[in-house]
């Protein structure tokens, strides 16, 4: 089990545009997290997918949205990027039951 | 609001010597606490929780609810215990949202 993978590794995008990421689970998870970590600071919880649906959000505008796919996989969307979005988007997976999240590895993007 | 503060963003002790990670929490509930620690070049990992009264790799971390802290504690330090250390909590009835702090850098020094 590889576990929880990201993809892109990183990514460069200017002002307004689109990006998606992505994220696998670890084998078992069914819940999906995403979180945003900017330089220097702790990751911040932007919200969580369970049964394809967003389950809890944190305080993060509507330009952020996601999907969660019927195999657990998991998407970000973020549209109309300010530069202030550029960050480390990391994703979490763990079992339903269980409160121990698994980490990827992060997506690093950066807005120009 | 609920949050975590981590007062050190930066931590520095010798091999051997005693380590204490400071993290005090605000919520008024009773929430499940971890730490988390991130080596270099490696992703974010879970090294104990509150429940497990574990101690891994040496630490050991207990929950004061009166002081509402959750300090991560090692006797003796070693140069592979540097690290970005982060303290977390989940809130009981959420669904699992983990509030983190800012993480304090740890280096042991030789």
């Amino acid at each position: 089990d590889a576990g929880v993978t990201q993809s892109p590794t990183h990514l460069i995008k200017t002002r307004g545009q689109q990006v998606t990421l992505r994220c696998s689970p670890k084998s078992g998870h069914d819940t999906v997290s995403w979180y945003q970590q900017a330089l220097g600071q702790g990751p911040q919880f932007i919200f969580q997918y369970y049964e394809e649906e967003e389950r809890q959000r944190g305080n993060f505008p509507d330009r952020f949205s996601g999907h969660q796919f019927p195999n657990y996989s998991s998407e970000l969307n973020v549209n109309a990027l300010w530069l202030g979005d550029s960050a480390l988007y990391l994703c979490a997976s763990s079992p339903d039951t269980f409160n121990e999240q698994f980490f990827g590895p992060g997506t690093r993007l950066t807005v120009l | 609001a609920q949050r975590v503060t981590q007062p050190e963003k930066l931590l520095s002790v010798f091999k051997g010597a005693p380590v204490e990670l400071k993290c005090n929490y605000s919520y008024s509930g009773s929430p499940e606490l971890f730490w988390y620690v991130q080596y270099s070049r490696q992703r974010l990992q879970l090294l104990l929780r509150h429940i497990s009264r574990e101690s891994i790799k040496g630490f050991t971390a207990d929950l004061n609810k009166g002081e509402t802290s959750f300090h991560l504690k090692k006797p003796f330090a070693q140069e592979e215990d540097s690290a970005m250390y982060y303290c977390a909590f989940i809130s009981s009835g959420s669904a699992r949202q983990l509030t983190f702090g800012s993480g304090t850098q740890l280096t042991v020094l030789p």
